[in-house]
């Protein structure tokens, strides 16, 4: 079974500065997706960003980027320039390629990231 | 914008009680998920259906939770008998069988 771990429960980060979190996740497939998902207080599921894990390059959207590691198994959020609406409950997840009965996203615990001003 | 609709947004019941919770998918999504986020165990995904038949339930307790796909514009969470620790909120989100699963805004049950 997939496992995905998120090793920081909270982190802080002043206001136009740069914060990275940290997930790790366990798989034998070769192919797969891996996200970013964000959950301000509101409650609602944000994607923020994605993966295939067949391509190298590293996905980047805006102010968010990732450092994919595929060998380590390793999947980490760079936020440039953060801003106060950042605060947020940031997931890691996984997802093997959809049609298949397993077909699901495997989420980490999350990580609490607050913007300080 | 199409939506993933979710009701009740909030849910206040006793131990014991039946509580149901709609989520009415994205029209033409074939792909239907239900999750429970809580403090202690994050997010879990509690059953999968795709064109409405159910392809994995296994995360769910069987002895109270049931889920069901009455027709393809209605999926429902139902528990009975309600516990204490059920309490937590519970999300829907649909797809097309893609990667792109859309999110509805959660049911926050809270069992007293």
């Amino acid at each position: 079974a997939q496992t995905v771990t998120q090793s920081q429960p909270e982190m802080s980060v002043q206001e136009a500065e740069t914060v990275t979190l940290s997930c790790t996740y366990d798989t034998s497939e070769n192919n797969y997706y891996l996200f970013w998902y964000k959950q301000p207080p509101s409650r609602q599921m944000i994607l923020v960003i994605r993966q295939e894990a067949y391509k190298q390059q590293n996905a980047t959207e805006n102010r968010f980027s990732v450092n994919f590691q595929k060998a380590a198994k390793s999947f980490s959020l760079k936020i440039s320039d953060s801003q106060l609406g950042d605060t947020a409950m940031y997931f890691c997840a996984f997802m093997r390629p959809p049609g298949g009965s397993n077909y699901k996203l495997t989420f980490g615990k999350g990580t609490l990231l607050t913007v300080n001003p | 914008d199409a939506r993933v609709t979710q009701t009740p947004r909030h849910k206040v019941t006793e131990m014991g009680q039946e509580v149901t919770m709609r989520c009415q998918p994205i029209l033409g999504h074939n792909t239907v998920f239900w999750y429970r986020q809580t403090m202690m165990q994050g997010l879990e995904l509690l059953a999968y259906f795709r064109n409405r038949a159910p392809l994995d339930d296994s995360g769910m307790p069987k002895d109270r939770f049931s889920a069901e796909m009455p027709d393809a514009t209605l999926a429902t969470l139902k528990i009975q008998p309600s516990e204490p620790r059920d309490s937590a909120v519970y999300f829907c989100a649909s797809g097309l069988g893609t990667w792109k699963l859309f999110f509805g805004s959660g049911t926050q049950l809270s069992v007293l």
